[in-house]
Formats: structure tokens, C-alpha cells, sequence
């Protein structure tokens, strides 16, 4: 089974900051790699797909890249409404698993 | 506009049976290139996939190793949704549980609002 180890765990970042998420899988997943914003009492929302296309209606702060075993997600001038918890998906072959989250919060 | 709207009770008793259903509105269950999944989140497991049922020429269904042996995923054409039954399940299970749809590269595109069962006496 493909695993994924995302890192960090916690960010703390400021109103307008450049952030960065990454997400390793434990074997070699070309592109398939999806990545996810999840607040609290609301259904994940879906950002990246395929570790570089941005779903549609999702702000174009929001980046993804990487191949093979390594990728990252950027947002390149937080938000005030991207604090959050994000997390990364490989979609290469079930069975699913996602990564542990990283919990981005305000400094 | 397509949508998902999970049904089912909140609270199941330990060894009992946790069953949810799926409305599907907008999209058809039977569609060829989707499939319809079971998602859980909870503070100590994060998100965990539980499984998926889909159409490609006649039905198939996938299940994580962690539940395979407890879960079934079953498809309804006639009202077009899909339900989620866990046996025998236990406090451990207690979580927030998510239908979703997965499309073109294994993205899982649309939720429905989530149910949190939890597993009580």
C-alpha cells in the first residue's frame, strides 16, 4: 500500500506570507497526487489535482509540484480564510490513503 | 446543481451495525467514469478512506484493509444514492463520516456535509 508523510505537521504564518506543505509517498506515484483544504465542521475541499492542476473555482494563490515521490504545496500570500488544515491524497491505486495533515495557523 | 446528502443516525450502540446513505443529485451512481466513496475523519486518524463502490459494465467495490472484513458499500440505481454499512463496530469508530465522489484522477471532487456516528452505550 502507497503511504504519505506530509510535513510539518503545525505551521504558524502571518497574513500575506509565502507557505509551503510537503508531502512524500512511499513509492513512486508519477503525478497522481491530490491535495485537500479542511476546516472544522466543513467537508474537505478539493485544490490540486493530479500534483500540479488547480480544481476550478480555487484561488490561484494555491500551487502544486512534484513527481514521482515528492511534491508541495504553495500559497504564495496567505489569506486570512486559509488558515486551515491541509492534506495530501495519492490516487495512484487504492487502497486510498491520505497524509496526516498539516494544521496551518495564524502567528 | 450536484450535490450529496448523507442520512443516518448519530449514535450507534457498540457491536451494532453504523448505516448511511448517499443521495446523489445532479450525477447518476451508475455514471462510467466515477466511483462513490466512504471517507472518515477523526481527531486520531485523521482522514481515512474507508472504501468505494462504481459502474464499469457491471459493479465493482474497494475496501481499506482496515475494515474489509466489517464494511459493505452498496449501489441503489432506482433512487440513485449509495449506503455505507460497518458491523460489529466499537468506540474506535466513533467519527465524522463523509460520501464523496471521485472522479478523473482519483480526485475527490464533491462532499457530501458529513455525519458525525458516534459508537455509545
Amino acid at each position: 500500500d502507497i503511504q504519505v508523510t506530509q510535513s510539518p505537521s503545525s505551521l504558524s504564518a502571518s497574513v500575506g506570507d509565502r507557505v509551503t506543505i510537503t508531502c512524500r509517498a512511499s513509492q513512486s506515484i508519477a503525478s497522481h497526487l491530490n491535495w485537500y483544504q479542511h476546516k472544522p465542521g466543513r467537508a474537505p475541499k478539493l485544490l490540486i489535482y493530479a500534483a500540479s492542476n488547480l480544481q476550478s473555482g480555487v484561488p490561484s494563490r494555491f500551487s502544486g509540484s512534484g513527481s514521482g515521490t515528492d511534491f508541495t504545496l504553495t500559497i504564495s500570500s496567505l489569506q486570512p480564510e486559509d488558515f486551515a488544515t491541509y492534506c495530501c491524497q495519492p490516487s495512484y491505486i487504492t487502497p486510498y490513503a491520505f497524509g496526516q495533515g498539516t494544521k496551518l495557523e495564524i502567528k | 446543481q450536484v450535490q450529496l446528502q448523507q442520512s443516518g443516525p448519530g449514535l450507534v450502540k457498540p457491536s451494532q451495525t453504523l448505516s448511511l446513505t448517499c443521495a446523489i443529485s445532479g450525477d447518476s451512481v451508475s455514471r462510467n467514469n466515477a466511483a462513490w466513496n466512504w471517507i472518515r475523519q477523526s481527531p486520531s486518524r485523521g482522514l481515512e478512506w474507508l472504501g468505494r463502490t462504481y459502474y464499469r459494465s457491471k459493479w465493482f467495490n474497494d475496501y481499506a484493509v482496515s475494515v474489509k472484513t466489517r464494511i459493505t458499500i452498496n449501489p441503489d440505481t432506482s433512487k440513485n444514492q449509495f449506503s455505507l454499512q460497518l458491523n460489529s463496530v466499537t468506540p474506535e469508530d466513533t467519527a465524522v463520516y463523509y460520501c464523496s465522489r471521485e472522479g478523473v484522477a482519483g480526485k475527490f471532487d464533491l462532499w457530501g456535509q458529513g455525519t458525525l456516528v458516534t459508537v455509545s452505550s
